[in-house]
């Protein structure tokens, strides 16, 4: 059974990087599409971005070029890097899983979360 | 970008009775490369991920129980709790994946009356 755990720090300065990792167990990184997804305070979703078998990648064009998502099939990690972050940028970090191989479909599989805080 | 609008925000319910959730989208998430419906539904817990409940528009996930059911197409879908059970508290989203950015309703929240 495929597992995520999200990883990295849970504070970060405004204007800095942000980054965090994803680690998957039970499975491989190939032939899925696997998200970014935030949680903010207030409890909305946005959905960050995905990428596709360490290749394709696509973002939510509203965080304006400062999202980049990488993976590292040797290692069943994939990671987030979030640009230039402001308190905005506080919320529950999950990564997550489609639920079917090749194909958009629903987020099946998700990791526990990690929360960031953006602060001085 | 896809606007999902769910209704209502809160949704007290007593025990035993349905309720019934609504979740309408700006744009149709029928794709029509397979005339299904791009949009699944979520379970969330406090301090726990979102859990699928329903793919599909209808299609229940194995281990969901059958109380839980949903229907609808293009832009106008509805997830229905048959007999609220104790818990089914939690708050529930929509979400579309027919095109990206995949996006997600405000949230409901369901309570005991």
């Amino acid at each position: 059974q495929v597992q995520l755990l999200e990883s990295g720090p849970g504070l970060v300065k405004p204007s800095e990087t942000l980054s965090l990792t994803c680690s998957v167990t039970g499975g491989s990184l190939n032939h899925y599409f696997w998200s970014w997804i935030r949680q903010t305070p207030g409890g909305g979703l946005q959905w960050i971005g995905y990428i596709y078998s360490n290749a394709r990648t696509v973002y939510n064009p509203s965080l304006r070029g400062r999202v980049t998502i990488s993976a590292d099939l040797s290692k069943s990690q994939f990671s987030l890097s979030l640009k230039s972050v402001t308190a905005a940028d506080t919320a529950v970090y999950f990564c997550a899983r489609d639920m079917d191989s090749g194909s958009h479909s629903a987020f099946s599989v998700w990791g526990q979360g990690t929360m960031v805080t953006v602060s001085s | 970008d896809i606007v999902l609008t769910q209704s209502p925000d809160s949704l007290p319910v007593s025990l035993g009775e349905r309720a019934t959730i609504n979740c309408k989208s700006s744009q149709s998430v029928l794709y029509s490369g397979d005339n299904k419906n791009y949009l699944a539904w979520y379970q969330q817990k406090p301090g726990q991920p979102p859990k699928l409940l329903i793919s599909g528009a209808s299609s229940r996930e194995s281990g969901v129980p059958d109380r839980f059911s949903a229907s609808g197409s293009e832009t106008d879908f509805t997830l229905t709790i048959a007999s609220l059970q104790a818990e089914d508290v939690a708050v529930y989203f929509c979400q579309q994946y027919v095109a990206p950015p995949r996006t997600f309703g405000q949230g409901t929240r369901v309570e005991i009356k």
